[in-house]
């Protein structure tokens, strides 16, 4: 009964490369939404995707960012160019449905820590 | 633009009752989350308030008001493993998640 299944953990990036994380939702789960998270503050959304489809993506900074959620394998967030400012927390969190039809309860993954020296 | 506002840090001692409170402002409402976070882990699910009043569940309690746009949540009982961040969020007239930035409960003996 796994839960929201996030790799790597932890990733180490230098100035210019790019990080790719990944996150497989819960069994059954068809909604994946990211966040980023600084030190000492809140969840910041980023994109929502149904499989093979961005739904919302006004959280997501235009470049050197995308997400896709293809119909098979797991939902990767990619960040291009990596800069220091990029260094985060990335949250993935998945749900069964649209947030209008239940509680809205989310479940989340324990978080990819990105570093970028 | 949309706004949620709660304390950055609270002490309390093991055993005692605190009351966190968030206040928001945001274009539309469709429900009021409570999240715990444990450092460096994710954030697990607490509460749920779309109508106005007090929802208990064991030792936590939140509470709602649409009118003053306001909610807190009440942890009765404390226990060391209660020192977390907890995290309030408002789903908007879109459906969107917004997240306060946490208030950072620490326990002391």
């Amino acid at each position: 009964n796994a839960g929201v299944m996030q790799n790597p953990r932890h990733l180490v990036r230098r100035r210019g490369q790019e990080a790719r994380l990944r996150c497989s939702p819960m069994k059954g789960h068809s909604h994946v939404y990211w966040y980023r998270q600084l030190p000492e503050e809140g969840l910041k959304f980023m994109v929502y995707l149904q499989k093979e489809n961005i739904i919302d993506e006004s959280g997501m900074p235009k470049e050197r960012f995308s997400a896709e959620f293809p119909k098979e394998g797991p939902s990767i967030l990619r960040i291009q160019q990596v800069v220091r400012g990029d260094s985060a927390a990335y949250f993935c969190a998945s749900s069964p449905d649209r947030t209008e039809l239940n509680t809205g309860e989310l479940f989340f993954g324990e978080g990819s820590r990105l570093t970028v020296l | 633009g949309q706004n949620i506002d709660q304390p950055t840090e609270m002490t309390a001692t093991e055993g005692a009752i605190v009351q966190i409170n968030c206040t928001y402002q945001t274009s539309g409402f469709n429900g009021l989350f409570w999240y715990q976070q444990h450092a460096g882990e994710a954030p697990t699910f607490l509460s749920y308030n779309v109508l106005d009043g007090l929802e208990e569940k064991g030792r936590f309690s939140s509470f709602l008001s649409r009118s003053k746009g306001y909610s807190y949540l009440l942890l009765k009982e404390l226990q060391m493993k209660d020192s977390a961040s907890y995290l309030c969020a408002v789903l908007d007239s879109n459906y969107q998640l917004i997240w306060g930035a946490g208030t950072k409960l620490i326990i002391k003996p």
